[in-house]
């Protein structure tokens, strides 16, 4: 099994609409969870960052996280043409002040105009 | 600051060929990251390096791989010799201590081995 799983897409969504993406974790002791996007030829970026359950909110996208699941999502809201990317859940598998992120195989997003 | 910076940013070698991709970090990170991307794999983590001293080598595949950091300003990731399977394109990440789970990635060398 994965570390870290997330289905490849494309999720393909109008504009407007919300996209959510999913990721599964195996690790039941990770306890920093995060999510990077990455354009089509580039590096990856981090966009989002979690470690509690519950949601936490950053203007259009919202990261959610359930320990006892082992799973973690974002969702975009009123999607773009520009968030058309791959999404990369990530997770911190030592923890501490070692930033040793674990990737799942990221999502790949299509905003239909 | 430039970021993190990689080169080559493309390469193309034939199999057998000893391959030397090289990566200068942030000035200040106290963590430099190789990864290797594939389509089939991900991105997967090679080696990570806290003050230029190799931590966790697990996900190196094999000893053909070597990495090493002689300094706080510069890393190479050496294959030899290369093979086709090495294809892929790797990446350098530098990050300050803490758990932000921030990485500053470089732009990435494409390697193909023919």
């Amino acid at each position: 099994q994965k570390e870290v799983e997330q289905n490849s897409g494309p999720l393909s969504v109008p504009e407007g609409a919300i996209a959510s993406l999913n990721c599964t974790y195996s690790d039941r002791v990770s306890q920093s969870f995060f999510w990077y996007r990455q354009y089509s030829g580039k590096s990856p970026e981090l966009i989002m960052s979690i470690y509690s359950n519950g949601d936490k909110e950053d203007g259009r996208f919202t990261a959610q996280l359930n320990k006892a699941s082992q799973y973690v999502s974002l969702l975009i809201r009123d999607s773009q043409p520009s968030d058309s990317a791959t999404y990369l859940c990530a997770v911190n598998t030592v923890g501490g002040a070692t930033n040793k992120l674990i990737f799942g195989t990221g999502t790949l997003l299509a905003v239909q105009p | 600051d430039a970021g993190v910076i990689q080169s080559p940013r493309h390469e193309v070698t034939e199999m057998g060929q000893e391959v030397t991709l090289r990566c200068k970090p942030i000035s200040g990170h106290d963590y430099l990251f190789w990864y290797r991307q594939t389509m089939m794999r991900g991105l997967e983590l090679l080696i990570y390096f806290n003050n230029n001293v190799p931590i966790d080598d697990s996900g190196m595949p094999e000893d053909r791989f070597s990495a090493k950091m002689p300094n706080a300003s510069f890393s190479t990731l050496k294959i030899q010799p290369s093979e086709p399977r090495d294809s892929a394109v790797y990446f350098c990440a530098s990050s300050l201590a803490g758990e932000t789970g921030e990485l500053f990635f470089g732009e990435g060398s494409r390697l193909t081995v023919l």
